[in-house]
């Protein structure tokens, strides 16, 4: 059983460019949510999708969008790229439902030069 | 608003050491969960172990345990006998549910432990 699968898993950008990332969640799972993990920084919450829509928004700016398709997968997407949102962009999903436990992908490592 | 701290940056045991590392959370919710979860240099964050606000009976898994007190607002993990395959970067989070679903994860910045052979 596969779990969460991310693509592309390093990515390096320039400066205004844009960027989209890919997340398979684990079967079974319905809701995905993304986080950027600065180097040496925990992760911090972007946004969470269920039933195709942004559930959820933490305090990032509307460069970051995202995406739900039908079958669970998600897109971020990252616009007017900075220096500072070089970052590990991680994935998680879940099965709707309080506290339940996330699975996380690998994650995409994410440098903009 | 919720946060929580994890004090100890990195810490260093040298390998059958026992190690504790740290976890204190806020929040004003009383339904709010507590996770421990393992991130080595591949990047993938593991998850280890959740708790929930009203179970406050301490957990052995193995060389694991975890202790959950309430009145210090603290979610302590102890990993006995320490080995080379602990060194990681582990991370305490916390999740509270909201009225539209959502349950995101609130991280700490997480310990570095290295353990030495």
């Amino acid at each position: 059983d596969a779990g969460v699968t991310q693509s592309p898993t390093h990515l390096i950008k320039t400066r205004g460019q844009q960027v989209t990332l890919r997340c398979s969640p684990k079967s079974g799972h319905d809701t995905v949510s993304w986080y950027q993990q600065a180097l040496g920084q925990g992760p911090q919450f972007i946004f969470q999708y269920y039933e195709e829509e942004e559930r959820q928004r933490g305090n990032f700016p509307d460069r970051f969008s995202g995406h739900q398709f039908p079958n669970y997968s998600s897109e971020l997407n990252v616009n007017a790229l900075l220096l500072g949102d070089s970052a590990l962009y991680l994935c998680a999903s879940s099965l709707s439902g309080e506290g339940r436990g996330y699975t996380f992908g690998s994650g995409t490592r994410l440098t903009v030069v | 608003a919720q946060k929580v701290t994890q004090a100890q940056t990195e810490i260093s045991v040298v390998e059958k050491e026992d190690v504790t590392l740290d976890c204190v959370y806020e929040t004003r919710d009383t339904t709010y969960y507590l996770f421990w979860y393992k991130q080595p240099p591949s990047g993938e964050l593991v998850f280890l172990i959740r708790r929930n606000s009203f179970d406050e009976q301490n957990e052995i898994s193995g060389r694991y345990s975890w202790n959950f007190q309430k009145s210090t607002s603290s979610f302590n993990f102890t990993i006995t006998a320490s080995q080379v395959v602990d060194s990681a970067v582990y991370f305490c989070a916390l999740s509270v549910p909201y009225q539209t679903g959502a349950n995101n994860l609130f991280f700490g910045t997480g310990t570095r432990l290295t353990v030495i052979p």
